[in-house]
């Protein structure tokens, strides 16, 4: 059962392009949620989706920012108009719809921003 | 707003010794708590989950433990190696069934030195 995947793994982008990062959770799960992880801090939540469903977006920023989770394919965390600060390490997590405190973490993306 | 906080920032032993990595949490309605490590460019790994019904959880040479009542979690490690090097990170839960997500601490950098 291969893990989160995550890609790309490395992402550069300049000022004012778009980012598309994209989640395949494990096999069976559900529910996936996106994290960022900005230098020298912690990760912060951003959003939780379940098939087609947003159901938490507290921790996404109001501009520029969407995330999906179609009935089928990846999950993806999309960032319009990059800017500087949107430099950081982006992961992905999932857990099974009978076990949803259990999260399971893909590798990230870094998301460099010239 | 809950908060996590890991103290100390980084820290540096000898092989072979034992060793605590603390977290403070500010809110005591935590649902559970996780334990991950992080290694330089790879994603997380959990290494323990607490509910928040429990006091401890043990792996291998592992164990955390939860006291809600004063806001602490420990992660001991017995007989420290030079594989144990990584950034150890603190995770609340809050919410059951997934909502919020998790809200981490910054980390311990852990080195052992061989």
């Amino acid at each position: 059962n291969a893990g989160v995947m995550q890609n790309p793994r490395h992402l550069v982008r300049r000022r004012g392009q778009e980012a598309r990062l994209r989640c395949s959770p494990m096999k069976g799960h559900s529910h996936v949620y996106w994290y960022r992880q900005l230098p020298e801090e912690g990760l912060k939540f951003m959003v939780y989706l379940q098939k087609e469903n947003i159901i938490d977006e507290s921790g996404m920023p109001k501009e520029r920012f969407s995330a999906e989770f179609p009935k089928e394919g990846p999950s993806i965390l999309r960032i319009q108009q990059v800017v500087r600060g949107d430099s950081a390490a982006y992961f992905c997590a999932s857990s099974p719809p009978l076990d949803p405190d259990t999260q399971y973490f893909g590798p990230g993306t870094r998301l460099t921003v010239l | 707003k809950q908060e996590v906080t890991q103290i100390p920032a980084a820290l540096s032993v000898p092989e072979g010794e034992n060793l605590v990595l603390n977290c403070s949490f500010t809110d005591s309605a935590i649902y559970n708590l996780q334990w991950f490590r992080q290694d330089p460019g790879k994603g997380l790994t959990s290494l323990l989950l607490i509910q928040s019904s429990q006091r401890e959880q043990t792996s291998g040479r592992l164990n955390a433990s939860l006291d809600k009542s004063s806001g602490r979690s420990t992660l001991y490690i017995a007989a420290s190696q030079p594989g144990d090097s990584a950034t150890y990170l603190c995770a609340g839960m809050y919410s059951g069934g997934g909502a919020d997500g998790l809200t981490f601490g910054k980390g311990t950098h852990l080195i052992i030195q061989p």
